[in-house]
């Protein structure tokens, strides 16, 4: 089976902190994801990455930043949090293929952080 | 931008009824995935779907895609207690960059 690790489940940090999401996939995909979620607005892609040292903007990129340094781990930064980055950080990954034939998405358990 | 919309936004059945999600696309789509995400936990994937007036059937559940392509559903027989979830579909951005997902109905199934 597939497994996506995201390093923490809950995180509560203070405004203005710096904030590192890590995420592992263990079954050598080529493409990794991550998404955050809010209720009544699904999920919302924030970065992803076809590819190892390459990344790409989603939907809404700003107050973020990624990090692909080797295949199976792919980390989000928030360089300074604010209180409406509060959310659900899900990672995922999918075996490969670019943009619609993207495929399966394997999602983690998430990672709900909370910005005070 | 393109939107995927999705109804009702919530449901609640009684065990044994039925339960339908629509699923709607300002653009049309080259294909749909859906998703379930049981409470608490994370989004699974259940199913995609590419062509034109597809239907497929896993068990008691049936996913159709539009012939316009622009539009799915997904419909739940005599639903049961672990049907209980959230259901997301989603489709390729204008770009095709990736997947824009909706944003999901929420069944509960009352026993």
């Amino acid at each position: 089976d597939v497994k996506v690790t995201q390093s923490s489940r809950y995180l509560v940090k203070r405004t203005g902190e710096k904030v590192f999401l890590e995420c592992v996939q263990d079954m050598d995909h080529e493409n990794m994801f991550w998404y955050r979620q809010d209720p009544g607005l699904g999920l919302r892609l924030i970065y992803f990455s076809y590819d190892v040292k390459m990344k790409e903007k989603g939907d809404i990129p700003e107050g973020y930043s990624v990090s692909r340094e080797k295949k199976e781990r792919f980390s989000l930064i928030l360089e300074s949090a604010s209180t409406n980055q509060t959310s659900m950080y899900l990672c995922a990954s999918s075996l490969w293929g670019r943009g619609a034939n993207t495929g399966e998405l394997f999602f983690g358990e998430g990672s709900r952080l909370t910005v005070l | 931008g393109q939107q995927v919309m999705q109804i009702p936004q919530y449901q609640h059945v009684q065990e044994g009824e039925d339960f339908t999600t629509y699923c709607n696309s300002s653009t049309t789509l080259s294909n749909i995935q859906w998703y379930k995400q049981r409470p608490g936990g994370h989004p699974v994937f259940l199913i995609q779907l590419v062509k034109s007036g597809e239907v497929k059937k896993q068990k008691r559940l049936t996913f159709q895609f539009g012939e316009a392509k622009k539009n799915s559903s997904l419909h739940i027989t005599a639903t049961q207690t672990t049907d209980v979830g959230t259901y997301f579909c989603a489709g390729p951005n204008n770009y095709g960059q990736n997947f824009v997902f909706g944003p999901g109905t929420r069944l509960s199934v009352l026993p």
